[in-house]
């Protein structure tokens, strides 16, 4: 499989806590934010995302919260599950209109049953 | 079935030979992204394109080339001019608005021998 996940942090937690993978952002400017998830192998894909006019946006077990003043974006996951074990990372972009993106290094979550 | 999809899955080059991955996506996206992820590392920019006939250098650019003949495609080229161009490579698009998000292939694994 991929070896993406290698010397990356690890979050191991137990089926049915709820866990929690946290990213600092480098761009003050930065705007607009999403949290992917990738499994061993496969392209990354997205899970939710969040503008800076917000402070906190919920999904479907899944919850984001914007710290703007120390430049921290989490990801919340209810009631983990031993298909959420994937490598998690955020992506930032600024209003600039070139389409590029930040993207962070990772953590692997591990979900122990 | 919309989506994005890289061929091939796994691929192997001998060093000092050029190598073309392909990329095509059917969901009517303007703006189309290469990336190189290597172990431990964020995703890097190689080029992107926000519209036909038209491509921009990302980070990471030297040793490698694209074209943009078609809305649908955006191969690119490793060629013997990268250094070290055994990596985990996606392909990514998205609408040409500001702050969507990028939907990902399924990664073609390039190994040069």
């Amino acid at each position: 499989g991929e070896s993406v996940g290698l010397h990356l942090p690890t979050l191991s937690v137990q089926e049915g806590d709820n866990s929690i993978i946290n990213c600092a952002y480098s761009n003050s400017a930065s705007d607009y934010f999403i949290w992917y998830k990738q499994e061993s192998g496969k392209g990354p894909q997205f899970i939710i995302d969040i503008r800076s006019n917000m402070d906190k946006r919920q999904g479907q077990r899944v919850t984001v919260l914007l710290n703007k003043t120390v430049k921290h974006l989490s990801l919340q996951i209810a009631a983990t599950q031993p298909g959420d074990s994937a490598v998690y990372f955020c992506a930032e972009t600024a209003i600039s209109g070139t389409y590029k993106y930040i993207f962070g290094t990772g953590t692997r979550l591990k979900v122990l049953a | 079935d919309g989506g994005i999809t890289q061929s091939p899955k796994y691929l192997f080059r001998k060093e000092g030979q050029n190598v073309t991955l392909s990329c095509e996506q059917n969901l009517n996206h303007d703006a189309m992204y290469w990336y190189r992820q290597d172990p431990g590392q964020g995703l890097r920019l190689i080029y992107y394109s926000q519209i036909v006939n038209d491509f921009q250098k990302g980070d990471i650019a030297e040793g490698y080339s694209v074209s943009r003949e078609k809305k649908e495609s955006f191969p690119l080229t490793v060629t013997s001019a990268q250094k070290n161009p055994t990596a985990f490579y996606l392909c990514a698009s998205s609408r040409r608005t500001d702050h969507n998000e990028q939907f990902f292939g399924p990664g073609t694994r390039l190994t040069v021998l």
